[in-house]
């Protein structure tokens, strides 16, 4: 089955304790990207990756690393994660730069005490 | 810059037709998409329009207008499991990436 898997899909973790968040999908994407959600803010791009070893800022980049070293995984590292991170995160693919729509993971709800 | 407008919440009842309606700005446009997203889910891929008019889909119909800067989505014969947040995207080339609006939180009641 076609499929972006995150994991895990609940977290809660202190303030200033490393941690990641693995995303992975087996449809051979291009693009993978990842967003967090807040009430009333919506999804916000964090990071995004056009291809292996190329990533780029979103919009809300601070605090948060990403690597692509292989085609199928694009994991979120948060260094030093802080409560304002709390959210719920995505992490999304797509064939191209958006032109086919993205696939979504299932979501990963941090919570930083 | 990316400017997109959607209503934050709107109620309808079984049965009937709603339409959501979504106005943006923005550089590079090229496409719009709508996603269904049942609270706390993933996002899930509802329509693409690239050119102007209406596509339709079953129950679902999208309409764009690009020299308007304007979409719409219509959801007929609403269902008690349509009761969700509905996200309009446009496609932002110049900036690779999809665009989401904060969403409209639709509610279908008995």
């Amino acid at each position: 089955e076609a499929q972006v898997t995150q994991n895990p899909r609940y977290l809660i973790t202190v303030t200033g304790k490393k941690l990641t968040v693995t995303c992975s999908q087996n449809m051979n994407h291009e693009y993978m990207s990842w967003y967090r959600q807040d009430p009333g803010l919506g999804l916000r791009q964090i990071y995004y990756s056009m291809n292996v070893e190329v990533t780029d800022k979103g919009d809300v980049p601070e605090g948060y690393k990403v690597s692509r070293k292989e085609k199928r995984n694009f994991p979120l590292i948060l260094e030093s994660p802080s409560p304002n991170q709390t959210s719920l995160y995505f992490c999304a693919s797509s064939l191209a730069a958006g032109e086919n729509g993205y696939t979504f993971g299932s979501g990963t709800r941090l919570t930083v005490v | 810059g990316q400017n997109i407008d959607q209503p934050t919440e709107m109620t309808a009842t079984e049965g009937a037709i709603v339409q959501i309606n979504c106005t943006y700005q923005t550089s590079g446009f090229n496409g719009l998409f709508w996603y269904q997203q049942h609270a706390g889910e993933a996002p899930t891929f509802l329509s693409y329009n690239v050119l102007d008019g209406l596509e339709e889909k079953g129950r679902f119909s999208s309409f764009l207008s690009r020299s308007k800067g304007y979409s719409y989505l219509l959801l007929k014969e609403l269902q008690m499991k349509d009761s969700a947040s509905y996200l309009c995207a446009p496609l932002n080339t110049g900036f690779q990436k999809l665009v989401f609006g904060t969403g409209t939180r639709l509610l279908v009641s008995p």
